[in-house]
C-alpha cells in the first residue's frame, strides 16, 4: 500500500519565479492538505481540498493556489516567489468521513535564492 | 499566546532512559490530539494520534491527555540512538478533514 507520494524532491528557484509541487494520496484518501515548515518551525497548515474544491484555508496569500484532480492527487502553486517562501512542504491526506487523522508524505524542500 | 506550546529543546539523554514530551495548548475546542516523529530533512510519520482525555500506549510508546489542564505527554521507555529525531504534538477539532495546528517540535538526542 503506497503511502503519500511527493515530487519533486527538491528544488531551487529564484525571487518573481513560479513552482508548482505535486502530491499522490494515500490509497483510499480522498482529501489533501498541504503545510509548509519553515526551519526550526512546526508545520502551517496552507490550505485542504476535496471533491476538487478548495474546502479550508489557512493565512497564506493569494500567491499559493492549488487544484485537485478526478484521481485525488494535488498540485500547489506558488507565484512570484519570495525569499521568505524557502520551506519543505508537505502533503497530507486523510479520508473526510473517517476517524482517522492525515498522514504526511516526504516532502519537498524548497530553496528561493 | 501561541496557540500550542512546545519546548524546542534539544533535550539530551543517555540509551535506556525513560523519555517525556510534553505540549500545552490554549483553544478547548481541540478534540484530537497526535504526536509526530521527524526525522532530518523527512516528512512527519504519525506515531499516536487520541481522541478527548486519557492514555493510550503502543509498544515502548505511551501518549496521556489532559484536557481540563490543556496539557499532553509523550512518554518513551527504554529510549534508543534510533529514537532521536524531533518530535512534534499536533491537534484537530475534528478528525479526517480538520486542519492539524502543531507546535514547534522538541529535538531528542539519544546517545549510545
Amino acid at each position: 500500500d503506497a503511502g503519500v507520494t511527493q515530487s519533486p524532491t527538491h528544488l531551487i528557484k529564484t525571487r518573481g519565479q513560479q513552482v508548482t509541487l505535486r502530491c499522490s494520496p494515500k490509497s483510499g484518501h480522498d482529501t489533501v492538505s498541504w503545510y509548509q515548515q519553515a526551519l526550526g518551525q512546526g508545520p502551517q497548515f496552507i490550505f485542504q481540498y476535496y471533491e476538487e474544491e478548495e474546502r479550508q484555508r489557512g493565512n497564506f496569500p493569494d500567491r499559493f493556489s492549488g487544484h485537485q484532480f478526478p484521481n485525488y492527487s494535488s498540485e500547489l502553486n506558488v507565484n512570484a516567489l519570495l525569499l521568505g517562501d524557502s520551506a519543505l512542504y508537505l502533503c497530507a491526506s486523510s479520508f473526510l468521513a473517517g476517524q482517522e487523522t492525515q498522514y504526511f508524505g516526504p516532502g519537498t524542500r524548497l530553496l528561493v535564492l | 499566546q501561541k496557540e500550542v506550546e512546545q519546548d524546542p529543546g534539544p533535550l539530551s539523554v543517555p540509551e535506556g532512559a525513560i523519555v517525556s514530551l510534553n505540549c500545552t495548548y490554549s483553544n478547548s475546542a481541540f478534540q484530537y490530539f497526535m504526536w509526530y516523529r521527524q526525522y532530518s530533512r523527512k516528512g512527519p510519520e504519525l506515531l499516536m494520534y487520541t481522541y478527548s482525555s486519557g492514555n493510550k500506549e503502543d509498544g515502548r510508546f505511551t501518549a496521556q491527555v489532559d484536557k481540563s489542564s490543556k496539557y499532553i505527554s509523550l512518554f518513551i521507555r527504554d529510549s534508543q540512538p534510533s529514537d532521536s529525531a524531533t518530535y512534534l504534538c499536533a491537534m484537530s477539532m475534528n478528525s479526517g478533514y480538520s486542519t492539524l495546528t502543531f507546535g514547534k517540535g522538541t529535538m531528542l538526542l539519544v546517545s549510545p
